[in-house]
């Protein structure tokens, strides 16, 4: 079963436009991660925010984390057609001090339109 | 330095045949991890491995599947007597200590 929930499903935007993206998860957490997928690609880590955070930047891509609502969000601003790809928020599938395998949600579908 | 790599990337294969799938982790890496992705889901995790030590299986579908790490470096996915429903991407990651997991580009299954 996935743990998380990424909202909407699919977005489509114009160039230059910003786009957020949500994500809510079940059970606490000690981080959230966000990756990226490129059309038959494998996964590329874009940022982990931990449970103590509330806002984390990275370029163009900034994540907040409520613990409270269990939700995440990203946001891409200033999108450019490279842009288009599934986002996934992924959890710890364990809570211990090492490295666990992730849990991921469904990802929301990305469309930027040049 | 060179990323995650996956071999085969494709492999079709007649339903019952046995296939062995190859996941060359980032070197240095001690965790290895196997998702199975679904067309249009996310990954669902399979197995994962610190060193050579297979630390949790739970996530494999059935006893048809089977994962190895004998040197704590290459890994190996095994599934014996495929079925359709094993047709799915097969991903591998490695991870350091930063919690950040680092994949690679799959091998996608086809079980005709």
């Amino acid at each position: 079963s996935q743990q998380g929930e990424e909202d909407p499903q699919a977005l489509s935007i114009q160039e230059g436009e910003n786009a957020t993206m949500n994500c809510s998860y079940k059970t606490s957490i000690n981080n959230l991660q966000w990756y990226r997928q490129n059309s038959g690609r494998g996964l590329v880590h874009l940022i982990l925010i931990r449970s103590n955070e509330r806002e984390k930047h990275s370029g163009r891509l900034r994540v907040t984390l409520d613990t409270s609502k269990k939700s995440s969000s990203l946001l891409i601003t200033a999108s450019r057609a490279a842009d288009t790809a599934s986002y996934f928020c992924a959890t710890d599938l364990f809570r211990n001090s090492g490295n666990t395998p992730l849990v991921f949600g469904k990802g929301t579908r990305l469309s930027v339109i040049a | 330095g060179a990323g995650v790599s996956q071999s085969p990337r494709y492999k079709v294969a007649k339903r019952g045949q046995d296939v062995a799938l190859r996941c060359d982790p980032i070197s240095g890496h001690v965790s290895l991890f196997w998702y199975q992705q679904a067309l249009g889901q996310g990954p669902e995790f399979l197995t994962y491995f610190q060193n050579e030590a297979q630390l949790d299986k739970s996530g494999l579908p059935s006893d048809r599947f089977f994962a190895e790490r004998p040197e704590g470096s290459v890994s190996t996915l095994k599934i014996q007597r495929t079925q359709q429903e094993d047709s799915a991407v097969y991903l591998c990651a490695s991870s350091l200590n930063d919690r950040a997991q680092y994949f690679g580009p799959g091998t996608r299954l086809t079980v005709t």
